[in-house]
């Protein structure tokens, strides 16, 4: 299947910083990607979804203005959550489609804030 | 996207058959039947969609009833690298925000040795 790739895999971060997290589609292009939140023990719970040249459509529920998604190619989005509290803290998991198939998804991200 | 339901959890002995229900009671003609699975700490890993016919790839086959209302993923010879929770999804097929999944609970599948 398709490659999609997130980095960092894993990030500790102090109270009030911001955190940028990638995902990149290695080999294909992503028309639409999508990315998820998921705290332990718990399912997966859709934050948003990002077109490339397109501002992002959040979740009822999901802060635009703290999680900041770019879609700026067809190949990269990026998750920038702002001031994290503690509370942030969670496994957040990209994916993406070409708009053909399936969704792949990347291998997450692990945000710890202190 | 229609809503799905999954046992929590299941247990199967390595080498036999994992048999994972999933009710879709309401599923539209348009909608598709998508399995994921994720192991633990790790991003979700497409297994198998399909419409209406049985599917089968390398990985496991897809059943769907008649009727449509319900689906069972089958893995032929479970090993204990397919412990994981498994997601049964339904959805419009592609170019609808193709790629967009609302994930239930799933079904957290432990094989035993």
């Amino acid at each position: 299947g398709a490659v999609v790739s997130q980095h960092p895999s894993w990030v500790i971060c102090k109270s009030g910083t911001s955190v940028k997290i990638e995902c990149r589609s290695l080999d294909f292009q992503a028309t639409t990607m999508f990315w998820y939140r998921q705290f332990p023990k718990q399912s997966l719970m859709l934050m948003a979804t990002s077109n490339e040249g397109s501002k992002a459509t959040y979740e009822q529920g999901v802060e635009k203005d703290k999680f900041l998604i770019n879609h700026a190619s067809l190949t990269l989005s990026t998750l920038t959550v702002t001031s994290a509290h503690p509370e942030d803290s969670s496994f957040y998991i990209c994916s993406a489609s070409s708009g053909l198939g399936e969704a792949f998804f990347g291998q997450g991200t692990r945000l710890t804030v202190v | 996207d229609a809503k799905t339901t999954q046992p929590t959890s299941m247990d199967c002995a390595e080498g036999r058959a994992a048999n994972l229900p999933c009710n879709h009671s309401t599923i539209s003609g348009n909608e598709y039947v998508y399995w994921y699975r994720q192991i633990h700490s790790q991003g979700p890993q497409y297994i198998i969609h399909g419409l209406k016919n049985n599917e089968t790839n390398e990985m496991a086959s897809l059943i769907i009833t008649e009727d449509r209302k319900s689906s069972t993923l089958i893995l032929p010879h479970a090993t204990l690298r397919d412990t994981a929770v498994y997601y049964c999804i339904v959805r419009v097929g592609a170019g609808n925000q193709g790629g967009k999944l609302i994930f239930g609970q799933g079904t957290e599948l432990s094989v035993k040795p």
